[in-house]
């Protein structure tokens, strides 16, 4: 089945540490984006892709990375400047550059706690 | 970037219609107004979308006002199961070759028996 995975669903880690969430997707979507939901909260744009070995920041992105080596891997690295990391980050992609027409598929989230 | 605004919260009996209104008064000709919703600690889920006439399928109905500047999104006969946070966003096609999505806070739908 095609789909988005997220992995890990939860993932503890010490204050200062960098950690870096997987996103792999099978639907062969151009674009892919990451988000960050905090309790209670709507979702924030931290950094999208359109296309391999291009990306651009989105509303949030100051203490994230983001790289897109492959068209199917998008991984975010959190990184230790990054004041209030725990959260619930979520994984999305979408077909097609400019292609308005077309719906998001999610993942499942990766739950991030740092202690 | 075309804005949406939706009530925080809603209620509705289970059996009835739920119907959840959202303005985005600043869309632009071309952007597409899409919903999803997410149940607690999910990804969101794909719903339904549209431009300018109303949509119908197998979950909901979407209804676009003739200006564009609002549109609401009909559960006919809501469920327990369609408690969740409802989401309405504009997809922009910001600069260059990428396109957004940008959410709001969204409408939290409280089916009750």
């Amino acid at each position: 089945d095609g789909g988005i995975t997220q992995s890990p669903k939860y993932l503890f880690r010490k204050e200062g540490q960098n950690v870096t969430l997987s996103c792999e997707q099978n639907l062969n979507h151009d674009a892919m984006y990451w988000y960050r939901q905090d309790p209670g909260q709507g979702l924030r744009l931290i950094y999208y892709s359109q296309i391999v070995n291009d990306f651009q920041k989105g509303d949030i992105a100051e203490g994230y990375s983001v790289s897109r080596e492959k068209k199917e891997s998008f991984p975010l690295t959190v990184t230790s400047a990054q004041k209030n990391p725990t959260a619930f980050y979520l994984c999305a992609s979408t077909r097609g550059m400019g292609q308005l027409n077309t719906e998001a598929f999610f993942g499942q989230g990766t739950r991030l706690t740092v202690v | 970037d075309a804005k949406t605004t939706q009530p925080p919260s809603m209620d509705c009996a289970e059996g009835r219609a739920a119907n959840l209104p959202c303005n985005h008064s600043t869309i632009s000709g071309n952007e597409y107004v899409y919903w999803y919703r997410q149940i607690h600690s999910q990804g969101p889920q794909y719903i339904i979308h549209g431009l300018k006439n109303n949509e119908t399928n197998e979950m909901a109905s979407l209804i676009i006002t003739e200006d564009r500047k609002s549109s609401t999104l009909i559960l006919p006969h809501a469920t327990l199961r369609d408690t969740a946070v409802y989401y309405c966003i504009v997809r922009v096609a910001s600069s260059g070759t990428a396109s957004k999505l940008t959410f709001g806070t969204g409408t939290r739908l409280q089916v009750t028996l």
